[in-house]
């Protein structure tokens, strides 16, 4: 079957930073995105990777290790915006996206 | 541009009524997908189209069905709405460029109370 697992919740403080682990298993593999989103609202698409390794967009990074099967995102000076959730989704064979269920984000200042 | 608007926002329904969700995207998107989004669940495919006047079913399609007669538009219908229907309803869309895993952008949601 397919799966993607992340962590259900997780805490951190304004200005630190957190990193947010993602694992996959899935029928084929045509890349793997990180959406945001808040409470109450539609997600949004955060960033896309294919190849190995980080791809960084201003306080978000995002990491790549296909033979593991591992993705992470990282998010630098946490901001009391970042509470959400980020979701990571995989495109499989058919490019269809397999969701994993999310992990809830508390910023605390 | 408003990109994608659904309708309507919320609903309570009767067990056993029928309901259509509308989805409308102005992008021009090929492709168009409905999700259900449940707590502690990832959201999950019930329905796609890839290019207008063709459709699929995606994880969870019973109970729902679609059309696609044009570009723009890609309502879903509750035949005989049951309460483990009761859900947050997504409608996305991308470009559905063939061969590419393309980025799907997301409707505001409908949240849909079934009794």
């Amino acid at each position: 079957g397919q799966n993607i697992d992340q962590p259900t919740e997780m805490t951190a403080t304004e200005g630190a930073i957190v990193q947010i682990n993602c694992t996959y298993q899935t029928s084929g593999f045509n890349g793997l995105f990180w959406y945001q989103q808040h409470a109450g609202e539609a997600p949004t698409f955060l960033s896309y990777n294919v190849l190995d390794g980080l791809e960084e967009k201003g306080r978000f990074s995002s990491f790549l290790s296909r033979s593991k099967g591992y993705s992470y995102l990282l998010l630098k000076e946490l901001q009391m915006k970042d509470s959400a959730s980020y979701l990571c989704a995989v495109s499989d064979s058919n490019y269809q996206l397999i969701w994993g269920a999310g992990t809830k984000l508390i910023i605390k200042p | 541009i408003a990109g994608i608007t659904q309708a309507p926002t919320s609903q309570i329904l009767a067990a056993g009524r029928r309901m259509t969700l509308r989805c409308t995207q102005d992008m021009r998107h090929n492709a168009m997908y409905w999700y259900r989004q449940d707590l502690g669940l990832g959201l999950r495919l019930i329905h796609y189209s890839n290019t207008a006047g063709t459709t699929g079913k995606g994880e969870v399609p019973d109970g729902y069905s679609v059309s696609r007669a044009n570009t723009d538009d890609f309502p879903l219908t509750l035949a005989s709405a049951v309460p483990s229907q009761t859900s947050v309803y997504f409608c996305a869309s991308s470009d559905g460029i063939a061969g590419e895993a393309d980025t799907q952008y997301f409707g505001p949601g409908t949240r849909l109370t079934v009794l």
